[in-house]
């Protein structure tokens, strides 16, 4: 157990729709990072927080959102879903500001029907 | 944008056997980490290896960032191994990670 938290589990919606993936750091991190693994696109790189504001932004679409609350959690807003969203999406959390000694979730699996 | 190619694709071994997994990546990097997908997709940080060598237990990778390049080996591997070696790079000047598609490790008993 990496001590990250990811909700919910699986999350099964469609296309047109808005949802909302939870992360919770390890107690003591203050980065969390988001990526999507998908069989086309395999595993990407989405945004990266520190303390509560933006530190770095991969391939993460327009329709996507993230950010990370006075308490650390971090909330990941995917919207206008499409059959392509499907994917695992991972969050890691560290005590660095850099991508330094990441700590993974158990990830969440959206399908997008 | 930066390019990084994972060799061999696919490894089959037997337990107990040596393994190198080779990185490409295709331009200078601040960063060069490898992590570990288990069987049940769990993600783990192995190694930050922007260059020179490291070890750790079984495995030690080595980066070349002049010849940008990097090998992990797996030595004596265990079932435990199995799994989906990734690499992944930070390039020099912007502040994300692109990945490797991987290299799938099988190892049987």
């Amino acid at each position: 157990d990496s001590g990250v938290t990811q909700t919910p589990k699986h999350l099964i919606t469609a296309t047109g729709q808005r949802v909302t993936l939870r992360c919770s750091p390890r107690s003591g991190d203050l980065s969390v990072y988001w990526y999507q693994q998908s069989l086309d696109q395999g595993l990407q790189f989405l945004i990266h927080y520190y303390n509560g504001e933006e530190r770095a932004k991969g391939n993460i679409l327009e329709r996507f959102s993230a950010q990370q609350f006075p308490d650390l959690h971090s909330e990941l807003n995917l919207s206008s879903l499409e059959l392509g969203d499907s994917a695992l999406y991972f969050c890691a959390s560290s005590v660095r500001e850099t991508f330094y000694e990441q700590y993974f979730g158990p990830g969440t699996r959206l399908t997008v029907t | 944008g930066i390019q990084v190619e994972q060799s061999p694709p696919d490894l089959i071994l037997q337990e107990g056997a040596n393994s190198t997994l080779r990185c490409n990546f295709s331009d200078s990097v601040n960063n060069l980490q490898w992590f570990h997908q288990n069987p049940w997709g769990q993600l783990i940080n192995l190694f930050y290896i922007p260059s020179g060598t490291k070890q750790n237990g079984r495995l030690s990778a080595t980066t070349v960032a002049t010849e940008r390049y990097s090998l992990l080996y797996i030595s004596s591997s265990q079932t435990t191994d199995s799994g989906v070696y990734f690499c992944a790079v930070e390039p020099t000047g912007r502040r994300a990670l692109t990945f490797g598609s991987g290299t799938r490790l099988q190892v049987q008993p």
